[in-house]
């Protein structure tokens, strides 16, 4: 198994600022996922972060808007760029260590206002 | 395209007894792996229960059971003996050859 710790749990943010959430992982992981879960909505995968390459972003998502670094196999982060009231939702890191299972952090509860 | 879909928004059940929750999904891939998922308000998600698609048998851990059906592209989640605790967001989800995750819309879940 794997446990994750996402931080931060929640923040409220400004419009037109940036927030960073971090997720980290206590074994070593090949592929970390970022999910976007909007209120009352499922898990919409953003990206899928590989340590030593570049995050392939899904379609909707681009990297100006949530740039993703992955310096080590532990560890990951996702900004939420120039924010807007439209970003606010539940972000939340995940790995898969077998494709038996995902483990999932407690996400980012984010409100922009 | 992977698609998962969940045609219960919501549902009741009373204490104690059994309720069935609804999932289909679309693949051209023949070897994927379905899952639920549980999520409570403290919005931790918690694996309940999986099933390996080249496996028959449907798969079983404690109150909770699946009824999958290949050919139908169907995966229903049976909870029995429902308890408060199993009060939360359900929902169904598919792996495919590419690790990548897709959900279902979730069913609310009040016991």
């Amino acid at each position: 198994s794997a446990v994750i710790s996402q931080k931060p749990s929640r923040d409220i943010c400004q419009r037109g600022t940036s927030l960073t959430i971090q997720c980290q992982v206590d074994s070593q992981v090949t592929m970390m996922f970022w999910y976007r879960q909007q209120p009352g909505q499922s898990l919409t995968l953003i990206a899928t972060a590989n340590q030593g390459s570049e995050a392939t972003y899904e379609s909707g998502f681009v990297i100006d808007k949530f740039p993703i670094s992955r310096p080590n196999l532990t560890f990951s982060t996702l900004t939420v760029s120039n924010m807007s009231p439209e970003d606010s939702s539940i972000y939340l890191c995940s790995v898969d260590l077998s494709r038996t299972e995902a483990f999932f952090g407690q996400g980012t509860r984010l409100t922009v206002v | 395209a992977q698609t998962v879909t969940q045609s219960q928004p919501e549902m009741s059940v009373q204490e104690a007894e059994t309720v069935t929750l609804s999932c289909t999904y679309d693949t051209s891939e023949s070897n994927y792996y379905l899952f639920w998922y549980k999520q409570p308000p403290s919005r931790q998600m918690i694996l309940v229960i999986r099933q390996e698609a080249y496996k028959q048998q449907n798969a079983t851990e404690n109150r909770f059971s699946v009824n999958f059906q290949k050919a139908a592209k169907s995966f229903s989640l049976k909870i029995s003996d429902s308890q408060l605790g199993d009060t939360a967001m359900y929902f169904c989800a598919f792996l495919n050859n590419f690790n990548k995750f897709y959900f279902g819309s979730g069913t609310k879940l009040n016991v």
